[in-house]
């Protein structure tokens, strides 16, 4: 069965610095990777995902991931962060031959002005 | 586009008593999914909809939640009798594609938040 960890419950960083926040997985054969976010009292938005080729994806609101095969990991990162981006992060993956996503326990991201 | 569209927004219950979730999705999307959040986890698949069939409902506790599509548009979630580990967030996701083809982006509706006392 497949798995996400996410090892951070809260990562807090300046606003203008860079961002990560680490996403490690679990899943037989070829993997598809998702981030979403989550506002207070909002769903899930989608941020990005990566199914097969660059293994570096670029997503929604400046937000990019890198897969890396090796580590299993596809940690989401931001060059600059803004305090718009503090919220709740959620990565989730599935085998390419399977029906359902598995969500990680979510990060709270803030951003300190 | 208009987005996923659920209510009701809120709902307080005590125990045992019954609840329904309502969920329409964004026009012409064949995939509709129910997921359960519980606070300090990510959302948890209970059922999974193509149009109007059941594709995956191996999660669902059947035994107090049921759930149908049945004009393969909007959705209702229903927990009868509820339990006290019944309070979460249920989430309803819909995606254009069929089901299975997990290259295809879900998008969310803002969720029922329901507490039972």
């Amino acid at each position: 069965a497949q798995s996400v960890a996410q090892p951070e419950d809260q990562v807090n960083v300046a606003e203008g610095n860079p961002l990560t926040v680490k996403c490690t997985y679990s899943v037989s054969g070829n993997p598809y990777l998702f981030w979403y976010v989550q506002y207070p009292n909002r769903g899930l938005q989608f941020l990005l995902k990566y199914i097969t080729g660059d293994n570096l994806v670029k997503g929604s609101y400046g937000f990019e991931a890198e897969f890396n095969k090796s580590q299993t990991s596809f940690h989401l990162k931001k060059p600059s962060a803004l305090v718009s981006d503090s919220a709740l992060y959620f990565c989730a993956v599935s085998p390419s031959n399977a029906r359902q996503l598995t969500f990680g326990s979510g990060t709270q991201l803030t951003v300190l002005p | 586009e208009a987005g996923v569209a659920q209510s009701p927004r809120y709902k307080i219950i005590e125990k045992r008593q019954s609840v329904a979730f309502w969920c329409n999705p964004i026009s012409g999307h064949a995939t509709l999914y129910w997921y359960q959040q519980i606070l300090g986890q990510g959302p948890k698949l209970l059922i999974q909809f193509q149009n109007n069939g059941v594709v995956d409902d191996s999660q669902l506790p059947k035994d107090r939640f049921s759930a149908e599509r049945l004009k393969g548009v909007d959705s209702t979630l229903k927990i009868q009798p509820a339990k006290l580990e019944d309070s979460a967030v249920y989430l309803c996701a819909s995606s254009p594609r069929l089901a299975g083809d997990l290259t295809d982006t879900q998008y969310f509706g803002p969720g029922t938040r329901l507490t039972v006392l």
